[in-house]
Order: C-alpha cells, then structure tokens, then sequence
C-alpha cells in the first residue's frame, strides 16, 4: 500500500534561518506531488506542485522554493524564514492531475519566532 | 479566478443534531471531492462524486453533487462528537492540475 512521509512533526526556527522540509511516497511511481500551507484555522494555500522530476510550479510568489530531485521525493526549501512563513505545512500525492483524490502526509508544524 | 466557497465557515451544533455545509464553485467542475480535517491532524478523503444530480451516502453522510456541477453539499444526520473537524470540498482546476479547495466549513458538536 502507499505511504507518505514527511519530517519533522514540529519544527522551530528563528526568523532568518534556512528551512527544508522533505515528504516522501512509498508504494506508487509517478505520483503527482504538492505542498500545502495552512495558517492556524484557516484553508488550505497551494504553494507548489509537481508532475515529474525537475518538474516545479509555483502557486504563490514567496519566499520557499521546490525541488524534486527524486520521483518520490518532494522538498520545500527556504533561504531565509520570515515570521509569516509560520504554518502547517502538509505534502500530498496523486495518481491523476488535478482530477485524482489527493493523499495527505502527518504535516510539519513550523513555528517561526 | 476560479474560487470554491464553503458556508458556514463555522457551525457549533449539540450532539444529536443535524449539520450541513454547503459548497459553491464558480466555475463548472468535473468532479467535487470532500475531506475532512481532524483538529491537529491532515485531510482525509472522504468521498468523490461525479455525476449531475449525484447522491451518495456514508453511514450518517450524505453527499450531493447539484444538477449543474457547481455546488455540492455534505448533511450529517444526528452528529457526533467523533464529527468534529473542518470539512473542506475540493475541485479539480481549470488547468486539471491541480485541486481548488474550498474555503472550508470547521464543526464542533457539544456533548
């Protein structure tokens, strides 16, 4: 069956300092991938997604950046964190573009002080 | 550009009462899905509905999908503390790349 990782749970930085996030698939190839920020009770913000290796879209000008160096791995980067990066992050996978049910990694609570 | 709206964004019921939330895409969708989101936790499928008109029924959930695939809604009857979430619709893009969540409808139920 497919699994997806994502570390760490919780992470805290101070304000300036690098960020990498990394999500994993197991048990399927090719996977659709996308990361996901969530303010504390709000929606969902899409930031990223990819369906292919060295495949990145952007959603929303910011201060991250994608890479997928792998078919199976997704990493959220950034060079220099800025108090509003805090959030929730959560990774997900699909088998179709846009059209398939999407499956959602446990999230990285990052909290930037 | 292409939005999908939830309402209420909040809802506080007591336990045994009825709840619906009600989705509106502005634009025609393919397909409308439904997750739900446990407080501290990730989104969770639920369900997929694809037809005009569709109905489909989970235990106490039931899903409609409207005659013009553009709104949807989720009514769980006599609700349970177990409901307690958000529960967010999601359709696929103009682009189909990728999926447009709505904005999200958070219910607590009192015991």
């Amino acid at each position: 069956s497919q699994t997806i990782h994502q570390w760490p749970a919780t992470l805290v930085q101070p304000v300036g300092s690098p960020l990498s996030l990394e999500c994993t698939v197991e048990g399927t190839s090719n996977p659709n991938l996308y990361w996901y920020r969530q303010a504390a009770g709000r929606g969902l913000q899409l930031l990223f997604y990819s369906v292919g290796i060295g495949q990145i879209s952007s959603e929303v000008p910011q201060n991250l950046s994608a890479s997928r160096p792998q078919d199976r791995q997704f990493i959220l980067s950034s060079k220099k964190l800025l108090l509003s990066d805090s959030g929730f992050y959560l990774c997900a996978w699909s088998v179709l573009q846009g059209v398939g049910t999407q499956y959602f990694g446990p999230g990285t609570r990052l909290l930037v002080l | 550009g292409q939005q999908v709206m939830q309402i209420p964004q909040y809802q506080h019921v007591q336990e045994g009462e009825d709840f619906t939330t009600y989705c509106n895409s502005s634009t025609t969708l393919s397909n409308i899905q439904w997750y739900k989101q446990r407080p501290g936790g990730h989104p969770v499928f639920l369900i997929q509905l694809v037809k005009s008109g569709e109905v489909k029924k989970q235990k106490r959930l039931t899903f409609q999908f409207g005659e013009a695939k553009k709104n949807s809604s989720l009514h769980i009857t006599a609700t349970q503390t177990t409901d307690v979430g958000t529960y967010f619709c999601a359709g696929p893009g103009l682009n189909t790349d990728k999926l447009i969540f709505g904005t999200g409808t958070r219910l607590q139920v009192f015991p």
